[in-house]
This record gives C-alpha cells, structure tokens and sequence, in this order.
C-alpha cells in the first residue's frame, strides 16, 4: 500500500480553523484519500475521504492537490473536542482480493488550546 | 442501542489463560475487522471476516482464534495468552469493504 507523510504534532486555537497536511507522493490512480480520527480513549472514527475532487461534509473538508500527490483536512473551526490524532489513509479502490484493512500510520496529534 | 460494541472494556488476565473479546454490531454490516494497537505500531489488523462463517487471516494473526457463527457477532479469542498479546484491541465492521470502518471503544488486555 502507498505511504502517507504526515507531521508528528500540530496545535491550534479554539475557534480557529486548521489544516492539516498529508503527503503522499507515490498514490496511485485507483487509491482514495480517507481520513479517521482517534480521540482519547476510544476507537477511531471515520472523518472523510475522496479520490479527486475536493470534498465536504458535516465533520471536514478534504483540499486534494490537482496532481494527487498531497492533501489537506480542513476542520472549519476547532473545538477542544477536535483535539486527537488524525490519520491519512490510502485505500485502492480496486479491491480485488484484498480485505479492505485500513493501514494506519502514526497520524498527527491535534492539540487545540482554549 | 445500534452501533459496534465490545466486551470487556478491560480485562487482566495470566500468561497461558484463554480470554475471549466480544465485538457486536446492530448495523447488519457484511464485514468486520479485529485490530490491535500498540505504542509505535499504530494499529495492526489481526483478523477479518467477510460475511458470516467467511474469516481470514490479517497482518498479526498468530496466537488468535476468530469465529463468525452470526452476522453480528465477531469475537476473537486468544487461546494462550502471553504477554505480548498486552494491548488495546479494537473491532470495526463496514458494510461493503470499500465503505467507511465504524469502530468500537476498544479492550484494553493486560496479560500478567
């Protein structure tokens, strides 16, 4: 599976938005951009993904570079309960005998300051 | 109440004893997933299961039984512990297997 690059640590103020960075230069034209969060003590969370275009929903925006090979999750405006530890994933989208697993990097930590 | 649910929160248990951890989840979804997540490895698929009575093998699978009788129920057992089997263990299961995984809170095993 494709790499993902992402920083160790990011920190941002309550209220304000943030982006968080994600590399990877060796996708390829089938694989997806997914992005999970893992708040403390709990199980990580499906936040968004996308394959070209930039996309949104309730939680986030994915800004997916023209060539692919980065993107960025935008939280509109963070909240404390925003602070956890995001992971970019690349999923192919042509499964084939693949079991689907997600592959999780070490993520970036999200501190949000009051 | 629906979502994915895991049995026990937390457990401690001896080196050589049989533990199982229960996964649930009211969703119907075809597949689900046991990982395990340690400090500096992220989280490592154990087992999975395409549908019930279907299972297969992930990337840490030794030392682990899984069993899909029903649709809805996914537990994994360790058949002897030891104590690098001492982690937090997660569940998660998705309707088809290109859809978003839903996870539960997690276990949390400490083996003795």
């Amino acid at each position: 599976d494709a790499k993902t690059t992402q920083p160790n640590s990011m920190e941002s103020n309550e209220e304000e938005p943030v982006h968080l960075p994600c590399n990877h230069s060796t996708i390829s034209g089938t694989d997806y951009i997914h992005w999970y969060r893992q708040l403390p003590s709990q199980g990580p969370e499906y936040v968004i993904h996308g394959l070209t275009s930039n996309v949104n929903n309730r939680m986030a925006s994915l800004a997916i570079a023209e060539d692919r090979k980065s993107s960025t999750l935008i939280l509109h405006r963070a909240t404390l309960r925003d602070a956890a530890v995001y992971y970019c994933i690349l999923r192919d989208s042509d499964y084939g005998g693949s079991q689907g697993n997600l592959i999780f990097g070490k993520g970036t930590k999200l501190s949000v300051k009051p | 109440d629906a979502g994915i649910t895991q049995s026990p929160r937390y457990k401690i248990t001896e080196t050589g004893r049989q533990v199982t951890l229960m996964c649930h989840q009211t969703w119907s979804h075809s597949y689900m997933f046991w990982y395990r997540q340690d400090l500096g490895h992220g989280l490592r698929l154990i087992y999975y299961s395409a549908a019930a009575d279907i299972t297969d093998k992930g990337e840490v699978p030794d030392g682990y039984v899984v069993s899909r009788s029903k649709t809805e129920n996914f537990p994994l057992t360790l058949e002897s512990a030891t104590r690098s089997q001492t982690s937090v263990y997660f569940c998660a299961s998705s309707h088809r297997v290109d859809q978003p995984q839903h996870f539960g809170d997690g276990t949390r095993l400490s083996i003795l």
